[in-house]
């Protein structure tokens, strides 16, 4: 059974950079689609890129393109988030997700959300 | 980008009820279309994908329906434990943009 495995809530200031981990148990990452999609308190969902660690191919949403770095570590299972130039419009519950890529993109597994509160 | 739109945003339902709850599309995308349960400080769970499939595990009280531009989420016999925020989400194409949620609860 797949987990995904979350880093913990941080505190960060504004103009500064935060970087959520998300490591898979019970399988590897590396066949798989890993997304972030981030929910602002009381909001909806939010896709805000991929990765797919085999392919090392890396897609963004327009909006966070240029803020926004998503890698993988194969060897370790792990995805990470970066997030640069933090306002507090990025206070959110930031999700990892995986994408089974078996034709239809679709999130099947989800980590249990990393809270990101931005504030000086 | 595609932009999802979800009606009713919000409906007062009772155990038991039919619950359908549409979702539309800005542009045609075949039946990359996939619908998310969101309970309360829980993570998202995925119930249906590619419009039609039911995910493993998921009761077959939910069903969907749709193609092209407009879908449906049914849900046949409304449980307590069906009382939660409801997502469409297309991914036809980058960015795998997320409906508004239609919110259920208890009438």
């Amino acid at each position: 059974q797949v987990q995904l495995v979350q880093s913990g809530a941080e505190v960060k200031k504004p103009g500064s950079s935060v970087k959520v981990s998300c490591k898979a148990s019970g399988g590897t990452l590396s066949f798989y689609g890993i997304s972030w999609v981030r929910q602002a308190p009381g909001q909806g969902l939010e896709w805000m890129g991929g990765i797919i660690p085999i392919l090392d191919i890396t897609n963004y949403a327009q909006k966070f393109q240029g803020r926004v770095t998503i890698t993988a570590d194969e060897s370790t299972s792990t995805a990470y988030m970066e997030l640069n130039s933090l306002t507090s419009e990025d206070t959110a519950l930031y999700y990892c997700a995986r994408d089974p890529r078996d034709g239809y993109s679709r999130f099947d597994y989800w980590g249990q959300g990393t809270l990101v509160t931005v504030s000086s | 980008d595609i932009q999802m739109t979800q009606s009713p945003s919000s409906l007062s339902a009772s155990v038991g009820d039919r619950v359908t709850i549409t979702c539309r599309a800005s542009q045609r995308m075949s039946n990359y279309l996939n619908w998310y349960q969101q309970k309360p400080g829980k993570a998202p769970k995925l119930l249906i994908f590619a419009a039609t499939s039911l995910q493993t595990g998921v009761p077959s009280r939910f069903s969907g329906s749709g193609s092209g531009t407009d879908f449906t989420l049914s849900i046949s016999s409304l449980q307590p434990e069906d009382f939660a925020t409801y997502y469409c989400q297309q991914t036809y194409t980058s960015p795998f943009t997320f409906g508004p949620g239609t919110k259920v609860d208890i009438k």
